[in-house]
């Protein structure tokens, strides 16, 4: 299976900072990555997919970008929603598709 | 607007199964597949399964081929995830998840989730 790294595990960040999320894949997955955002309790969402396209009614400033092995997510301008965990996807290689171990974007 | 509703939380013994339903609404049930991602306490997300709602064909990962089973009622527009041979680690929160785009397996939307407990 390919194996999904991110980094960091967490993060601390205040209304208003830039935040920038990666995660690399083992191998080579092209642009197939999503990226989802989970809140407690709640069932993730989808942000991006395709690497860098944003999914309808998502805010810009959420942004994807990468491809290959190397991907990030970044968001301009923290709102106090986005504090949340955020999660990789890789597609590449269905029917074995494989997450990331997540995010955790915390307030300061 | 499309949605996923799941079924009721379990409490099951090792050894156990647990079938767990999928209930979609708000677009054509056959239009798109669905696809069954565990997530156990403290884990990342793992994919089990995807079933071609309109052909009923189904994929599973390696993981979980010997004892997950996919299943689709057209007529009830629900898909049912069966898992056999339960034990302590198969604790964990069950989502369906329906593809965004129709043979790209981006996620969206999500089921509510259906936490499955395991445990003597």
């Amino acid at each position: 299976d390919i194996q999904m790294t991110q980094s960091p595990s967490s993060v601390s960040a205040s209304v208003g900072d830039k935040v920038t999320i990666t995660c690399r894949a083992s191998q080579g997955v092209s642009r197939w990555v999503a990226w989802y955002q989970q809140k407690p309790g709640k069932a993730p969402k989808l942000l991006i997919y395709a690497a860098s396209t944003l999914q309808s009614g998502v805010p810009s400033r959420f942004s994807g970008s990468g491809s290959g092995t190397d991907f990030t997510l970044t968001i301009s301008s923290l709102q106090p929603e986005d504090f949340a965990t955020y999660y990789c996807q890789q597609a590449n290689s269905f029917p074995s598709i494989t997450f990331g171990q997540g995010t955790r974007l915390e307030i300061k | 607007q499309v949605q996923l509703v799941q079924s009721g939380a379990e409490v099951k013994k090792p050894g156990a199964s647990v079938k767990v339903s999928c209930k979609a609404s708000g677009y054509p049930f056959s239009d798109y597949a669905m696809h069954w991602v565990r997530q156990a306490p403290g884990q990342r997300f793992e994919w089990m399964g995807w079933i071609n709602v309109g052909h009923g064909n189904t994929k599973y990962s390696q993981r979980f081929q010997d004892r997950v089973t996919i299943t689709r009622d057209t007529s009830a527009s629900t898909v049912y995830m069966d898992l056999s041979s339960l034990r302590p680690e198969d604790t964990a929160m069950y989502y369906c998840a329906r593809e965004w785009e129709k043979l790209t397996n981006w996620f969206d939307p999500w089921g509510q989730g259906t936490l499955v407990t395991v445990s003597s």
